[in-house]
């Protein structure tokens, strides 16, 4: 059980545009920047975003982040088929003293 | 161009222990938060822990789940990050990830190693 909360699965067909929530607290995503991650199969994850809403040279503006409260979201637009990987969020929580991540949501393109 | 490389992985058993290191170049390693987070076969990232730079107090931070089998370690001398992991268990199968921001705070892990597998099996 993760202590950042987010849908296993999400799906859009390509060109649309599709949101992956993560949920927190008032200890992690209430109080800290919030992180995304990108991973593709058997390899290590890559920074999307920075935070909340930053993104690293050479991340496209498709991808963006925003933050409200306790809760997170990424945003992809302009779906494409290599889009189809897994995001994690992620925090630090101020209780735990350590960072917490999403569970993680395997993205769909159909 | 920053580098990040793990070795030490291999197959233990329930009970052993394992030192993993990571060789950094291409950043200044004393000026950087290091961080190791793990993935089990066909699972989520899991942070395992922390060590801020010295200037920072050069002390770690540990998940609960690793919390007194596990340390953290540095030599900036040679630009390696150690995790000493102790009395492992099962559950502790991963592949471990070195990670950094490269000095730059609150900036994310920006930057990863290729992961070492380890696996705890009797």
């Amino acid at each position: 059980q993760s202590v950042l909360t987010q849908p296993p699965s999400a799906s859009g067909t390509p060109g649309q545009r599709v949101t992956i929530s993560c949920s927190g607290s008032s200890s992690n995503i209430g109080s800290n920047y919030v992180y995304w991650y990108q991973q593709l199969p058997g390899t290590a994850p890559k920074l999307l975003i920075y935070r909340n809403n930053q993104r690293p040279s050479g991340v496209p503006d498709r991808f963006s982040g925003s933050k409200s409260g306790t809760s997170a979201s990424l945003a992809i637009s302009g779906l494409r088929s290599d889009d189809e990987v897994d995001y994690y969020c992620a925090a630090w929580d101020d209780s735990l003293s350590a960072v917490v991540f999403g569970g993680g949501t395997k993205l769909t393109v159909l | 161009e920053v580098q990040l490389v793990e070795s030490g992985g291999g197959l233990v058993k329930p009970g052993g222990s394992l030192r993993l290191s990571c060789e950094a170049s291409g950043f200044t390693f004393s000026n950087a938060w290091m961080t190791w987070v793990r993935q089990a076969p066909g699972k989520g990232l899991e942070w395992v822990g922390h060590i801020k730079r010295k200037t920072n107090g050069g002390t770690t931070d540990d998940a609960a789940p690793v919390k007194g089998r596990f340390t953290i370690s540095r030599d900036d001398s040679k630009n390696t990050l150690y995790l000493q992991m102790n009395s492992l268990k099962t559950e502790d199968t991963a592949v471990y990830y070195c990670t950094t921001d490269v000095g730059i705070e609150e900036a994310g892990y920006g930057y990863w190693g290729q992961g070492t597998l380890v696996t705890v099996s009797s």
